[in-house]
């Protein structure tokens, strides 16, 4: 099974800084087609996840711009351009590329 | 507007049987894969199950025990849980997608507990 592993586990940041989450997999995410299926999700508290992005770097549709993904093979980032009170909660990375799917542990965001 | 409205979850004795069920709608059901994705109390996201066009897969925690399942004459997937135990009690999410989850249900709680 691939690994998934999030780091930090949390995070305090100030509103209208940046904050990034780092996401590494035990195996590379480049499926046999050529994409790459890592994708991140927020869950608000009291919420359903939603999805934030996936295949590495597409935002999903209504996702502020002030999100973005990059990274390849083993390596993620999330990065949120500057922290917004609504960006609180717990963000996940999961792989997609092999059965089982697996997700990170998680990342706490909480506001300053 | 896509929704995924679950339900079936309760309180059931260890060792006991629960299906689970997902209404689908606003989106053309059956050229999509579902999933169940499951949330112990205060614990992480673990994904369960899925089914598709290429077939069905299961998270080895369950193997053997749970049988997911769709109907899309009407637009439905289940999940058969058997002899289940403490560690399968959280808050199942019916979710939408392969390759990337899009939509999420608001889930519905099993509890195992005598």
């Amino acid at each position: 099974d691939i690994v998934m592993t999030q780091t930090p586990l949390s995070l305090s940041v100030t509103p209208g800084q940046p904050a990034s989450i780092s996401c590494r997999s035990s195996q590379s995410l480049l499926h046999s087609d050529g994409k790459t299926f890592l994708s991140w999700y927020l869950q608000k508290p009291g919420q359903s996840p939603q999805l934030l992005i996936y295949e590495v770097s597409n935002r999903f549709s209504g996702v502020p711009d002030r999100f973005g993904g990059s990274g390849s093979g083993t390596d993620f980032t999330l990065r949120i351009s500057r922290v917004e009170a609504e960006d609180v909660g717990v963000y996940y990375c999961v792989q997609s590329t092999q059965f089982p799917r697996t997700f990170g542990q998680g990342t706490k965001v909480e506001i300053k | 507007e896509v929704q995924l409205l679950e339900s079936g979850g309760d309180l059931v004795q260890p060792g006991g049987s629960l299906r689970l069920s997902c209404a689908a709608s606003g989106f053309t059901f059956n050229k999509f894969a579902m999933n169940w994705v499951r949330q112990a109390p205060g614990k992480g996201l673990e994904w369960v199950s899925t089914i598709s066009a290429y077939g069905t897969y299961y998270a080895d925690s369950v193997k053997g025990r749970f049988t997911i399942s769709r109907d899309d004459s009407r637009n439905m997937i289940y999940l058969q849980m058997n002899s289940l135990r403490a560690e399968d009690m959280a808050l199942y999410y019916c979710v939408k997608g392969l390759y990337f989850i899009d939509y999420w249900g608001q889930g519905t709680l099993v509890t195992v507990s005598s």
